[in-house]
């Protein structure tokens, strides 16, 4: 079946722009994560959806970023005025409750 | 403060030959981990994982070691092929929350 798809691969944009990322998990799973990965770092935890509960906000970085799941499926990720440390590639991840987590190729984004 | 390390950026090693990856943490929390294994521009894809219950889970060629008392642990792949050079991320979590922390990564390059 299909795996986990973002949109889009690469985004560039300016400082101070807002941008929206898109993560389409594996159908049927009820849990929906987001990471980013920095330029020499490990994987950074943001954000966790797991059902109709409240999603763990703990890892998002400021108040710059939020994300919501419509639907419990498709989920968005928004950074509003962006900044050059938001350059990574962020990444969603989705699993039937707490299994194995399968993770998207990830997004690209690059803040001039 | 990073909570996992993995401190080697890189790692080469002949084809057929053992290769061992190394990671320690230092959240005495964390009850489960996982490594998980990244081609370029796509996801990390999960490799294995352990209990903080077990000292050793074997998967064919694969083996992960957990050392709780050193709060260690390392991945051996043997024999070594071409085909596993890629990155390897060490990552750990508490309880069922499935929020994982990642470490670094270490690239292996398998030599033919």
């Amino acid at each position: 079946g299909a795996g986990v798809s973002q949109s889009p691969s690469n985004k560039v944009t300016e400082k101070g722009k807002d941008v929206e990322l898109r993560c389409d998990p594996i159908s049927g799973h009820t849990a929906l994560y987001w990471y980013r990965q920095s330029l020499g770092q490990g994987l950074e935890f943001l954000i966790y959806f797991q059902g109709n509960s409240a999603p763990d906000k703990s890892g998002l970085p400021s108040d710059r970023f939020s994300a919501e799941r419509t639907g419990g499926s498709v989920s968005t990720l928004t950074i509003q005025r962006t900044q050059q440390e938001d350059s990574a590639v962020y990444l969603c991840a989705s699993s039937y409750y707490f299994d194995e987590q399968y993770f998207g190729p990830g997004t690209r984004l690059t803040v001039t | 403060d990073q909570q996992v390390k993995q401190n080697s950026p890189s790692l080469s090693v002949q084809e057929g030959r053992i290769s061992i990856l190394n990671c320690d943490y230092t959240n005495s929390m964390f009850d489960y981990f996982l490594w998980y294994k990244k081609y370029p521009a796509e996801g990390p894809t999960f490799l294995i994982s352990i209990s903080s219950i077990k000292d050793k889970n074997e998967d064919g060629r694969f083996t992960v070691f957990l050392n709780k008392s050193a709060k260690h642990l390392s991945l051996h792949i043997v024999p070594s092929q071409p085909g596993d050079s890629a990155v390897y991320f060490c990552a750990a979590s508490v309880g069922a929350t499935n929020k994982l922390i990642f470490g670094t990564g270490t690239l292996l390059a398998v030599q033919p």
